[in-house]
């Protein structure tokens, strides 16, 4: 069975940082594409970022409100996806959830999601 | 970015009601439009992938079609456990994106 579970989630203020981490088992990590979507109160899903398996490269993409504060990156070794938020934002407060990738693009399992919440 | 949108942000229907909800994107995106199921407090859950392809274990009363830039999901007859909102994402091109999702409850 396909298990995702994130951690790291908390209160942060204003230009802090927060690392996520997700815990995957139930399938090879080695060969998956990982992603992470946010939702913030109340609204609709936001996706954030992808990362691709090393035998794909390795590459990350990031949606434009993140890049260059957030950084998504995996070992293979433990099966942990991990989302670095950098220069934090009242903006980035949500729900995080990790997600499966299939490599056409879509999500396949989601974990239950944590919570991060900035405000000073 | 690729904007998706849409319609109807909202719906009011019974059980038994057949139900369509519509994606539009702003360019074209081939089949890469994946359909996405939220209830109040749980995560997202995968119902169609590749505009028209059910997700293991989805009820055959769901369907999706489309191609290019229009995209629709239908409900054939509305069941009481199928309130709830519904997301449509493109990821013909990074960034991914999603419709702002259309919240189905009951009249």
């Amino acid at each position: 069975e396909v298990q995702l579970v994130e951690s790291g989630g908390g209160l942060v203020k204003p230009g802090g940082s927060l690392r996520l981490s997700c815990a995957a088992s139930g399938f090879t990590f080695t060969n998956a594409w990982m992603s992470w979507v946010r939702q913030a109160p109340g609204k609709g899903l936001e996706w954030v970022g992808r990362i691709k398996n090393k035998n794909d490269g390795g590459t990350t993409d990031y949606a434009v409100p993140v890049k260059g504060r957030f950084i998504i990156s995996r070992d293979d070794s433990t099966n942990m996806q991990y989302l670095q938020m950098n220069s934090l934002k009242t903006e980035d407060s949500a729900i995080y959830y990790c997600t499966t990738v299939v490599w056409v693009g879509y999500s396949d399992y989601w974990g239950q999601g944590t919570l991060v919440t900035v405000s000073s | 970015d690729i904007l998706m949108t849409q319609s109807p942000s909202s719906l009011a229907a019974s059980v038994g009601d057949r139900v369509t909800i519509t994606c539009r994107a702003s360019r074209t995106i081939s089949s890469s439009l994946h359909w996405y199921q939220q209830k109040p407090g749980k995560a997202p859950k995968l119902l169609i992938y590749a505009a028209s392809s059910f997700q293991s274990g989805v009820p055959s009363r769901f369907s999706g079609s489309g191609s290019g830039t229009d995209f629709t999901l239908t409900i054939s007859s509305l069941q009481p456990e199928d309130f709830a909102t519904y997301y449509c994402q493109q990821t013909y091109n990074t960034p991914y994106t999603f419709g702002q999702g259309t919240n189905l409850e009951i009249k």
